[in-house]
């Protein structure tokens, strides 16, 4: 299975700050039609999951600007510039591209 | 709008069957492809299989002998089936269309316990 490792575990941002997150994963994620099919996901308090990145760095309809996917082969970076109180909760990063797909362990984003 | 809703008992018994709807609407099942996803106490997220548009499956390896998902076109929903659960079957369930993950359930939390 392809192991996604993310960094940190935790952060503590003031309002207004970068946050910035790292996705490393076992094995590449281009697939054979070129595409790397990375996602982001943030999980607020008692909701589910919202796609925030889509094929590394497409922001999802309605996603502020201020959240930016990079990356490419096995090394991804979800940035987050100007955090905001609601921008809080637990990231996640996900590959579609391997079966069986697989999420990295989150990251949880809180506000100093 | 597309929306997914779960739906299934929120307390099952050691040794049996877990069984969970995905009733969909706003979009087609047979497009795309339908997933089950958990989310274990703590952050741990697991993906457990999907159903495609053209109702094949594929699970996880570590799940490959006790799960089925099923599909009921006509009523535009789909089915998970893990059987033989234990405690650390214990978690919040979701269903999700994919790719991309644009559209989750709210999640249903199932509680395995005697």
């Amino acid at each position: 299975d392809v192991v996604l490792t993310q960094t940190p575990v935790s952060l503590s941002v003031t309002l207004g700050d970068q946050a910035s997150i790292s996705c490393r994963s076992s094995q590449s994620l281009e697939y054979s039609d070129g595409y790397t099919y990375l996602e982001w996901y943030l999980q607020k308090p008692g909701q589910s999951p919202q796609l925030l990145i889509y094929e590394v760095s497409n922001r999802f309809s309605g996603v502020p600007d201020r959240f930016i996917g990079s990356g490419s082969g096995t090394d991804f970076t979800l940035k987050i510039s100007r955090v905001e109180p609601e921008d809080l909760g637990v990231y996640y990063c996900f590959q579609a591209t391997h079966d069986p797909l697989t999420f990295g362990s989150g990251t949880k984003l809180e506000i100093k | 709008e597309v929306q997914l809703q779960e739906s299934g008992p929120g307390l099952v018994k050691p040794s049996q069957s877990l069984s969970l709807t995905c009733s969909v609407t706003g979009y087609s099942i047979t497009s795309n492809y339908w997933g089950w996803i958990r989310k274990f106490p703590g952050n741990k997220m697991e993906w457990m299989g999907y159903i495609s548009y053209s109702g094949s499956t594929s699970y996880n390896p570590s799940l490959k002998s006790r799960i089925s998902i099923t599909r009921d076109t006509s009523k535009n929903q789909f089915f998970l089936q893990l059987n033989s659960v234990t405690t650390e079957d214990t978690a919040t369930y979701y269903c999700a269309r994919f790719p991309p993950g644009a559209y989750w359930g709210q999640g249903v939390m199932v509680t395995v316990s005697s």
